[in-house]
């Protein structure tokens, strides 16, 4: 079985300041992971992915992500957040094998950035 | 190009009742996939489906139904509502034939049961 952990639940940060949110995951083979954002009164939007190749993706927003397979992590960072930040962020795995396509989310970290 | 749309934006039930939600996926694709999110959670997946067929589903009661029609369009059907289900239902559509299968969520029914 597959599985996430968001261990931030809710993470308070000063305009400017350094990010990072910690994903771990759990799945007994190849994975793609993905971190998507969820703004106020939006939709879930994607922020990146990884499937395959360098482990240091980058997405919009200047937001990037790191995959670890040795320690099952996929941590998201950004060094200098936005007020436009604040928003709840969802890390999901899914497997590779056809037909496994479901996603599988943590239970998100929201994101406060104090102006 | 339009995104994935859902219909409608909110509703309301009582127990027991029977509920029809509908998606229609971003163009050019034909895969959708429904998720529930609870409040405070992350979406938990419902089932998803391909060619009309419901080809992978999570771990969610047969009160959970769907269908998907010719135009890839999709219903997700609750019967016999409870408090539990009260959440947000999302539909999620994506591409089979272009590789990488990128879900494309859709802003979602809100559904209170009361």
């Amino acid at each position: 079985a597959q599985s996430v952990s968001q261990h931030n639940h809710h993470v308070i940060l000063s305009e400017a300041a350094s990010l990072e949110l910690g994903c771990n995951y759990s799945y007994g083979g190849t994975v793609n992971l993905f971190w998507y954002v969820q703004y106020p009164g939006q939709h879930l939007q994607l922020l990146l992915k990884y499937f395959s190749g360098d482990p240091l993706v980058k997405g919009i927003k200047g937001f990037e992500a790191e995959f670890i397979k040795s320690k099952f992590s996929f941590n998201l960072r950004k060094p200098s957040v936005q007020w436009s930040d604040t928003a709840e962020y969802f890390c999901a795995v899914r497997g590779t094998n056809f037909g496994n396509e479901k996603l599988t989310f943590g239970t998100g970290t929201r994101l406060t950035i104090i102006p | 190009d339009a995104g994935v749309t859902q219909s409608p934006t909110h509703l309301i039930k009582t127990r027991g009742q029977q509920v029809t939600l509908r998606c229609s996926p971003k163009s050019g694709h034909d895969t959708v996939s429904w998720y529930q999110q609870a409040l405070g959670q992350g979406p938990q997946f419902i089932f998803q489906y391909y060619e009309e067929e419901e080809r992978q589903r999570g771990n969610f009661p047969d009160r959970f139904s769907g269908h998907q029609f010719p135009n890839y369009s999709s219903e997700l059907n609750v019967n016999a509502l409870l408090l539990g289900d009260s959440a947000l239902y999302l539909c999620a559509s994506s591409g089979r034939t272009s590789g990488t299968a990128e879900q494309f969520f859709g802003p979602g029914t809100r559904l209170t049961v009361l």
